[in-house]
């Protein structure tokens, strides 16, 4: 059972245009939902992470937008560089026991420049 | 240190053959995480350690995985008789304590399986 769906698992984006990555989430118990950004060879990066408190969080052009009662939340990035090219990667975890996070499958970014 | 440091980079091992790999976390982080990232298949959950104890084994796929972490520091996790489907990039995850969500991943190990 995939607990975190993501998709597209592929986007190709002009330079400057805006990227948007979607996922969604059957676990009630998440109350923590991070993006990580990963390029090849390198571990992922932690981007950017929302609590179910908010809506929206926003960190220069990364922004989340969070819809709890549709259980869904997407990452938007506005202006895509070429240097935003990478593998994307949400995720959601929750306060109880491990605190492990579940991952979606990825999602390959490709800007164009 | 200032990262997460994991070695070897790049492992390749005979089908059947042991193989170990360790994980250095950053100094401090009492948490710590492997997980197993196969190619299109995102990042899945292996094992958790709190200090030097592993509460949460469930994400070990079979009983020819095993983990130790010592001193609240460095750990290993240990394939035995290894399969081709073992082949993938394992990576290790730590964050300061309980409550702190800031994972820092290593640049993983590459293992394949020939």
């Amino acid at each position: 059972q995939q607990q975190v769906k993501q998709s597209p698992q592929s986007l190709i984006v002009q330079k400057g245009g805006i990227s948007i990555i979607n996922c969604a989430y059957e676990n009630t118990a998440f109350d923590y939902f991070p993006w990580y950004q990963q390029f090849p060879g390198k571990g992922p990066a932690l981007l950017i992470a929302i609590r179910p408190d908010v809506s929206e969080k926003k960190e220069g052009r990364f922004t989340i937008s969070f819809n709890k009662s549709a259980k869904q939340f997407s990452l938007h990035i506005m202006d895509s560089q070429p240097g935003d090219s990478a593998t994307y990667f949400c995720a959601a975890s929750s306060t109880d026991g491990s605190e492990k996070l579940v991952f979606g499958k990825g999602t390959k970014l490709t800007v164009n420049p | 240190g200032a990262g997460v440091s994991q070695s070897p980079s790049n492992k390749v091992t005979e089908k059947g053959k042991d193989v170990e790999l360790r994980c250095d976390p950053i100094s401090g982080h009492t948490a710590l995480y492997w997980y197993r990232q196969s190619l299109g298949q995102g990042l899945e959950f292996l094992i958790y350690f709190q200090g030097n104890s592993a509460p949460d084994k469930s994400g070990l796929p079979s009983d020819r995985f095993s983990a130790e972490r010592t001193g609240g520091s460095v750990s290993t996790l240990t394939i035995q008789r290894t399969q081709q489907e073992d082949s993938a990039v394992y990576l290790c995850a730590s964050r300061p304590d309980r409550g702190n969500y800031g994972y820092t991943f290593g640049s993983g190990t590459r293992l394949t399986v020939v």
